[in-house]
């Protein structure tokens, strides 16, 4: 159980277009859901935490106008990385935390490679 | 502030060998300690934890324990198997100081038969 799926695993794009990601809970509700990025040899770093129908609370630092985060079910959550740039290019990961359970206990996706060029 | 370090990889181990992964936090609360394990092409996977001093955290013969005097929690394992290669992750959490998941930057353990 737990399980948390990303679309897609890998995603190329021109520099200007928007890209999608998207995040789901396969057979639990997520209330919370987490945004993360990581660079290479990097740990990984909060970007966002998005609670289901209410506005995402941005970690200091990230642009929001940029990584745009919709959390309209309890199942999805999607990160969307408008007028992508190179210096985007990283790897997204999301994780849920159950409902009834504290944030401590996440569940990660298997993430998201984003190349911008 | 909170953070994580933990000690550079990559790591190679002959199966069998012991492993120690080294991981020391800062913290201003009272943190909750973890390790994550992601194995090559997944999502990362809570192996243990810890919630406060002097626990002791184990899963799939993984074991460490939360040294609230060294701010230590040190990742160990007797034998390790082929298996076992994978991207070792400490992290943090300090519910009262607000914060979610703080992670070290990765350890990757690569082991031999």
């Amino acid at each position: 159980g737990a399980v948390v799926s990303q679309h897609p695993s890998w995603v190329i794009c021109k520099s200007g277009t928007s890209v999608k990601i998207e995040c789901r809970s396969l057979d639990f509700q997520a209330t919370t859901m987490f945004w993360y990025r990581q660079f290479p040899k990097q740990s990984l770093m909060l970007m966002a935490t998005s609670n289901e129908g209410s506005k995402a609370t941005y970690e200091q630092g990230v642009e929001k106008d940029k990584f745009l985060i919709n959390h309209a079910s309890l199942t999805l959550s999607t990160l969307t990385v408008t007028s992508a740039h190179p210096e985007d290019s990283s790897f997204y990961i999301c994780s849920a935390s159950q409902t009834g359970e504290g944030f401590e206990t996440q569940y990660f996706g298997p993430g998201t490679r984003l190349l911008v060029l | 502030g909170n953070s994580v370090t933990q000690m550079e990889g990559p790591v190679t181990l002959s199966e069998e060998a012991f492993l120690t992964i080294n991981c020391t936090y800062t913290a201003t609360g009272y943190p909750s300690l973890f390790w994550y394990v992601q194995y090559p092409g997944e999502g990362l996977q809570l192996l243990l934890k810890a919630t406060k001093a002097d626990d002791k955290g184990s899963n799939k013969g993984f074991e460490a324990t939360y040294r609230k005097e060294t701010t230590s929690f040190h990742l160990e394992k007797g034998s390790v198997q082929v298996s076992d290669s994978a991207v070792y992750f400490c992290a943090l959490s300090d519910p009262q100081a607000g914060t979610a998941l703080i992670f070290g930057k990765g350890t990757t353990l690569s082991v031999s038969s």
